[in-house]
């Protein structure tokens, strides 16, 4: 099974709004990723943040860790239109190479 | 670099049919990942290689499905033979030694009817 969920399963806001998605997992991690996935296309790499990091910033996302709750949260600010997408947090496991996914958000903004 | 390529971008094929999925990683890289998604179960990993050796394919459902990858451009995921559950998108992805971000092909559609 995967390791984890995201929530919400989806999430709807307005254009200007700021947007947080949340993700947990069950067993230790080296490192947490964040990854977009549009509409028919294959996902890309967003932001990398290590067990060691807690908080990490890369233009208008802003990635925490908390490694004693076992989760992370994905914040977006200032959303536009073409945020629109499905958001995925994905976890490397202690002791693999093994890249495994949650279930993602979908996150739709209005104009 | 042109990226992870994947063919073809859509399959249609009937039950019973063989059904092969190509993946081409991004030059240097030494993983390779192969994942299906579908609706109800997201993303799931079904086998990863390093080095064009398997290193775990515990995700794979059955045995009707098989992967190789005879050198280091080149990946194959063959079902045989398909069935109508098999219809998902497959991707395939790679990233190199020393990181993990994975670069994603644009996934095959793959419909079995």
């Amino acid at each position: 099974s995967q390791q984890g969920e995201e929530d919400p399963q989806a999430l709807s806001i307005q254009e200007g709004e700021n947007a947080t998605m949340n993700c947990s997992y069950k067993t230790s991690i080296n490192n947490l990723q964040w990854y977009r996935q549009n509409s028919g296309r294959g996902l890309v790499h967003l932001i990398l943040i290590r067990s060691n990091e807690r908080e990490k910033h890369s233009g208008r996302l802003r990635v925490t860790l908390d490694t004693s709750k076992k989760s992370s949260s994905l914040l977006i600010t200032a959303s536009r239109a073409a945020d629109t997408a499905s958001y995925f947090c994905a976890k490397i496991i202690q002791g693999a190479q093994k890249l495994v996914f949650g279930q993602g958000t979908r996150l739709t903004i209005n104009p | 670099d042109a990226g992870v390529i994947q063919s073809p971008r859509h399959e249609v094929t009937e039950m019973g049919q063989e059904v092969t999925l190509r993946c081409k990683p991004i030059s240097g890289h030494d993983y390779l990942f192969w994942y299906r998604q579908t609706m109800m179960r997201g993303l799931e990993l079904l086998i990863y290689f390093n080095n064009n050796v398997p290193i775990d394919d515990s995700g794979m459902p059955e045995d009707r499905f098989s992967a190789k990858m005879p050198n280091a451009s080149f990946s194959t995921l063959k079902i045989q033979p398909s069935e109508p559950r098999d219809s998902a998108v497959y991707f395939c992805a790679s990233h190199r030694r020393g990181s993990t971000e994975a670069f994603f092909g644009q996934g095959t559609r793959l419909t079995v009817v």
